[in-house]
């Protein structure tokens, strides 16, 4: 893989369920990042990992839960989900430590659909 | 709070040039991204300032004036390609980008 890859693509969920979505970067990122974004909204981090091991809330973290038990991988779970959390998801990463410069890659999204 | 504001939607005519401007207040300034969005695809890096002045990449410029909390994006020699959401951000005390909530810009021939 090259870059940022995220799965599933889109996902129909029935309200209650637990779902876990999944995000694997190759460019050996130290951070990592999860986003909401709704019509109408900018991009709204829910969750964010500043290098493995360590996580942080965002602005909109509730219902939510992430990981970062390696560079790699940052998983964000929704242990009952809600309709409210219909959204497009996106993961993203940047090399942090370049205070001076933090450009943020993006995974191409997963839609969420909760019924 | 932390506020971006950023038109809704602007419309250009292909071969014309425009101008997507950008306020923002937030806690802190570490610098100011702009990024394209295609619909059903996820953003990508356009442009970068944490200094005043005027950024030239191509087609594609970039102000800022720190003092006056204010950007803009300009687009020359617009194509049809050109058509997407234009999103501005701004990195702020903490290190976090915070988002305004994009500009669609619509093309016409």
């Amino acid at each position: 893989i090259a870059g940022i890859t995220q799965a599933p693509t889109s996902q129909i969920l029935a309200a209650g369920r637990r779902m876990t979505l999944r995000c694997t970067q190759d460019m050996r990122h130290n951070a990592m990042y999860w986003y909401r974004q709704d019509l109408g909204l900018g991009l709204r981090l829910i969750h964010y990992s500043n290098t493995a091991g360590t996580t942080g809330k965002g602005e909109v973290p509730d219902g939510y839960s992430v990981s970062r038990a390696n560079t790699d991988d940052f998983p964000l779970t929704l242990a009952s989900a809600v309709p409210s959390q219909t959204s497009v998801y996106f993961c993203a990463s940047s090399d942090s430590r370049r205070f001076s410069y933090n450009e943020q890659f993006f995974g191409p999204g997963t839609r969420l659909t909760v019924l | 709070g932390q506020n971006i504001d950023q038109p809704t939607e602007m419309t250009a005519t292909e071969g014309a040039i425009v101008q997507i401007n950008c306020t923002y207040q937030t806690s802190g300034f570490n610098g100011l991204f702009w990024y394209q969005q295609h619909a059903g695809e996820a953003p990508t890096f356009l442009s970068y300032n944490v200094l005043d002045g005027l950024e030239e990449k191509g087609r594609f410029s970039s102000f800022l004036s720190r003092s006056k909390g204010y950007s803009y994006l300009l687009l020359k020699e617009l194509q049809m390609k050109d058509s997407a959401s234009y999103l501005c951000a701004v990195l702020d005390s903490n290190y976090q980008l915070i988002w305004g909530a994009g500009t669609k810009l619509i093309i016409k021939p």
